[in-house]
């Protein structure tokens, strides 16, 4: 079966940094995403890795290790706006998605 | 602005009865899914679907059916709801092409209580 596992909950402070780590176990592989989800409002994508490596999009960046079956969502600079819930997600070989159930990042002043 | 839509917004229906969700959407994509999110279990994937002709089950598949009416048109159905059917409804689109399907623009989400 499909797996993905991440922190619950993360806390920090503005202006910090902060690492959302994912661990996944899919039969098939194509890609690990990202997206985020403020409380009341629709899941928007922020990110998609396929190959090893870090991808860099303004303040947030994602690597991934297919390797090691891994990947993180890196958030600078945070800002009060960044609270929210982030979710991995994978796209297994018959192009399901599978997400992780979330990470709620509270982000303190 | 291009968009994905959903009808309606919320509904409170009883147990047994048939609803239907809508999804449409003007951002030209072929890709359409339906998810549904449960509190501290994140999003599972229904149904998925395309094009018009393709039709696939998600994860989560029994319970639900789905039409697929037009490229900008697709329709989650509960046959006869039950209580734990209880859960906020995402639709969401995607291109198929390279890198760009696993960018999903999602729909403002669908409250659906089961009395």
């Amino acid at each position: 079966g499909q797996s993905l596992e991440q922190p619950s909950e993360v806390t920090a402070v503005e202006g910090a940094i902060v690492q959302i780590n994912c661990t996944y176990q899919t039969s098939g592989f194509y890609g690990l995403s990202w997206y985020q989800q403020h409380d009341g409002g629709a899941p928007t994508f922020l990110s998609y890795n396929a190959l090893d490596g870090l991808e860099e999009t303004g303040r947030f960046s994602s690597f991934l290790s297919r390797s090691d079956s891994y990947g993180y969502l890196l958030l600078q600079e945070l800002q009060m706006k960044d609270s929210a819930s982030y979710f991995c997600a994978v796209r297994d070989n018959f192009n399901k998605f599978y997400f992780g159930s979330g990470t709620k990042l509270n982000v303190k002043p | 602005d291009a968009d994905v839509t959903q009808t309606p917004r919320n509904r409170i229906t009883k147990t047994g009865k048939r609803i239907m969700l809508e999804c449409s959407q003007t951002k030209g994509h072929d890709r359409m899914y339906w998810y549904r999110q449960d509190p501290g279990l994140g999003l599972r994937l229904i149904y998925y679907s395309f094009d018009v002709k393709d039709i696939n089950k998600g994860e989560i598949s029994d319970g639900y059916s789905v039409s697929r009416q037009a490229q900008a048109k697709f329709s989650l159905s509960l046959e006869s709801a039950i209580p734990n059917q209880t859960a906020l409804y995402f639709c969401a689109t995607s291109l198929s092409r390279g890198g760009r399907i696993d960018e999903q623009f999602f729909g403002p989400g669908t409250r659906l209580t089961v009395l």
